[in-house]
Parts: C-alpha cells; sequence; structure tokens
C-alpha cells in the first residue's frame, strides 16, 4: 500500500537560508510520481514540483529543487533563499501508475515559517 | 484559462442537514478527486472520479456520502445528514486523462470550507 509521510510537523527558518523538508514514501509500484504542494494562510493549494520514479535527474523549478534519493525512498524538498513569502505548509504527495487507481495521496504536512 | 471552481467557498448547515458541494474541473480534464482536510492536517482522499462513473470511493464513508460526475455539469460531493464531525475544508481537483503517465499534477480548487452547527 502507498504511504507517505513528513516527520517535520513545523520548521523555523531565517530569511534568505536555504531550507530542507522531509519526505518518506513506501510503494510496491515501480512506476511512480512524487508532487510537492504548498498551501499558504489563505488555503489554496499549489503545485510546486515533480520528480517521476524513472528520472535520472533530480527536478528543479526555480528556487525549488527535488533530492531524489530513489533507494532511500526519499523525495526531500529544497528551497533556496528562503523568503517571507515561503511560509505556509508544505505537503508531499505522491501517485502510483499501476496500482491505486492512480489517486495521488498526501502526508500529514510540514509547517514553515519564515523568520525576518 | 480558469481553473478548478468550487462553490460555495463556505457552507453553514446545521445538524441533520444536507450539504452539496460543487466542483467544475478544468476544461477539458475529465478525472475529478475530492478531498477532505481538518485543520491543522493533510488532505484525505475521498472519491476518484471520471465522468459518469466512480473509479475509487475508498476513501468515502460508507453512510451519508456519495459524489457524481455526470456527463454534463458539475461534480457532486453530497452530505446527507451532517455531523459536527463532517465540518472540514473539502477540496476538489482534476486533472486530464493519465493513461499510463503519472506526471500530471492535480490542479486544486480553492476549497468548500462546511461549518455544522
Amino acid at each position: 500500500a502507498q504511504k507517505i509521510t513528513q516527520t517535520q510537523p513545523g520548521m523555523f527558518v531565517q530569511e534568505k537560508e536555504a531550507v530542507t523538508l522531509d519526505c518518506t514514501y513506501d510503494t510496491s509500484d515501480p512506476s511512480y510520481g512524487l508532487f510537492w504542494y504548498k498551501q499558504p494562510s489563505s488555503g489554496e493549494m499549489i503545485f510546486l514540483i515533480y520528480q517521476g520514479s524513472y528520472d535520472q535527474q533530480n527536478a528543479t523549478e526555480g528556487r525549488y529543487s527535488l533530492n531524489f534519493q530513489k533507494a532511500r525512498k526519499s523525495a526531500n524538498l529544497v528551497i533556496s533563499a528562503s523568503q517571507l513569502g515561503d511560509s505556509a505548509m508544505y505537503f508531499c504527495a505522491m501517485r502510483e501508475v499501476y496500482s491505486s487507481a492512480s489517486k495521488i495521496i498526501f502526508g500529514s504536512g510540514t509547517r514553515l515559517s519564515i523568520r525576518p | 484559462n480558469a481553473g478548478v471552481m468550487q462553490n460555495p467557498r463556505h457552507l453553514v448547515r446545521r445538524r441533520g442537514q444536507e450539504a452539496r458541494l460543487r466542483c467544475s474541473p478544468v476544461k477539458g480534464h475529465s478525472h475529478v478527486y475530492w478531498y477532505r482536510q481538518l485543520p491543522e492536517e493533510g488532505l484525505k482522499f475521498m472519491v476518484y472520479l471520471q465522468k459518469e462513473n466512480i473509479i475509487d470511493e475508498s476513501g468515502m464513508p460508507k453512510e451519508r456520502f456519495s459524489a457524481e460526475f455526470p456527463k454534463e455539469g458539475p461534480s457532486i460531493l453530497r452530505i446527507q445528514q451532517v455531523v459536527r464531525g463532517d465540518s472540514a475544508a473539502y477540496f476538489c481537483a482534476s486533472s486530464p486523462g493519465l493513461g499510463t503517465k503519472n506526471n500530471s499534477p492535480l490542479h486544486f480548487g480553492n476549497g468548500t470550507r462546511l461549518t455544522v452547527t
């Protein structure tokens, strides 16, 4: 069965520092996708970055990069040069291709707070 | 390019009433997902639908909850005889047909915040 674990309920980081948000997953499906979403206090879900299980390189999108370690089943989000606007909840998510009818499941989230 | 539209944004119901939550997916998207989020928690999968079909309802409570995605019109999540524990944010998301691709992110609506008094 698919499972997503985020072990950091909350993090405080100084502005302009880099931050790593942890995510581990479990699946028996050989093909899957990993996603990160941001949820600011206004409540909407914002897609940030995607990593496919067969991708050879780590995904990057602007200040976001995904540290994908397949053997360890981890997909940590790295935010470089953090900004005050990065304060939000961050969710890691996974979709299996062949099982679970392609639904996406989410971790419990990490609340990131950026200090000025 | 309208995104996923959910309405109402806020819904207040008394215990025992019915709640109907609507979701119009991104134009051209044939897959709709409903999630529930309690305060300070993650999103819990409820149901996955394609046009006129329920594909996976493994996260849906067996009683009082139902969902549909008709050929025409929005997807509807219906909660009958609401109780206080149903108070939550309900998010709808859509994606295009996947085939064997797994890289399509879900596009989320802004959610409906249901409060049961």
